[in-house]
């Protein structure tokens, strides 16, 4: 079984910080997915990258797909209170089977 | 509209009991899947069905029985609930996407929080 590794599990910031979280593994993924769960809620697609290297944009947060398809890390430019949730990592290995990290819960603190 | 919807929301039992979980996806999905997500937040799956057939299963006890009526409903029995079955259970469905394609998008249900006292 793939495992992915995320850090920080915890991260708690100022309004305004930057931060960035970190999804790690020793495999190779096709495609590697992050999500975000509110309580009480199920996990919301945020953003798929699929090429090595590949980086998008989703306003004040910035995906990127190592080289090597291996890991991947979101970045927040200026958090707010509203990006306050637990940040999931998923490496998909082909198209049926998706392999979670074990989350970041980050606060943002007004 | 809801996309991925659960019921019940939460389920309260006793060791011991025998209890089902529903699910049903609006989106015209082909696969659905039921993932398990234990008290530290870790979401690991557990069953995923395609077009009513049985493509992948975790090690999951025997205890665990998936049935897909149709394409749009997956829902899971369990019998004999044991107190380490306590968890947040969560429905999800997607597109299959066939060999050579790398998306595996999924959509979540809202979860069913299951205690076994």
């Amino acid at each position: 079984t793939q495992l992915l590794e995320q850090s920080p599990q915890f991260l708690s910031i100022q309004e305004g910080e930057n931060l960035t979280v970190y999804c790690n593994s020793s495999s190779v993924f096709s495609s590697l997915q992050w999500y975000r769960q509110e309580p009480g809620e199920g996990p919301v697609l945020l953003v798929t990258v699929v090429t090595g290297g590949e980086v998008k944009k989703l306003k004040r947060l910035t995906f990127q797909f190592g080289d090597a398809r291996k890991d991947s890390s979101l970045h927040i430019t200026a958090a707010q209170p509203g990006d306050t949730g637990l940040y999931l990592c998923a490496g998909a290995q082909g198209a049926q089977k998706l392999v979670f990290g074990q989350g970041t819960r980050l606060t943002i603190n007004p | 509209d809801t996309a991925v919807s659960q019921t019940p929301k939460y389920l309260v039992t006793q060791m011991g009991n025998d209890k089902s979980i529903k699910c049903e996806q609006n989106l015209g999905h082909d696969t659905m899947y039921w993932y398990k997500q234990d008290s530290k937040k870790f979401l690991k799956i557990m069953f995923s069905y395609n077009n009513k057939e049985l493509i992948i299963n975790e090690t999951v006890p025997n205890r665990f029985s998936p049935k897909s009526p149709d394409k749009a409903h997956l829902n899971l029995h369990i019998n004999s609930l044991e107190l380490g079955d306590s968890a947040v259970y969560f429905c999800a469905s997607s597109h299959l996407h066939l060999a050579g394609s790398s998306y595996n998008e999924q959509f979540f249900g809202p979860g069913t929080r299951l205690t076994v006292l």
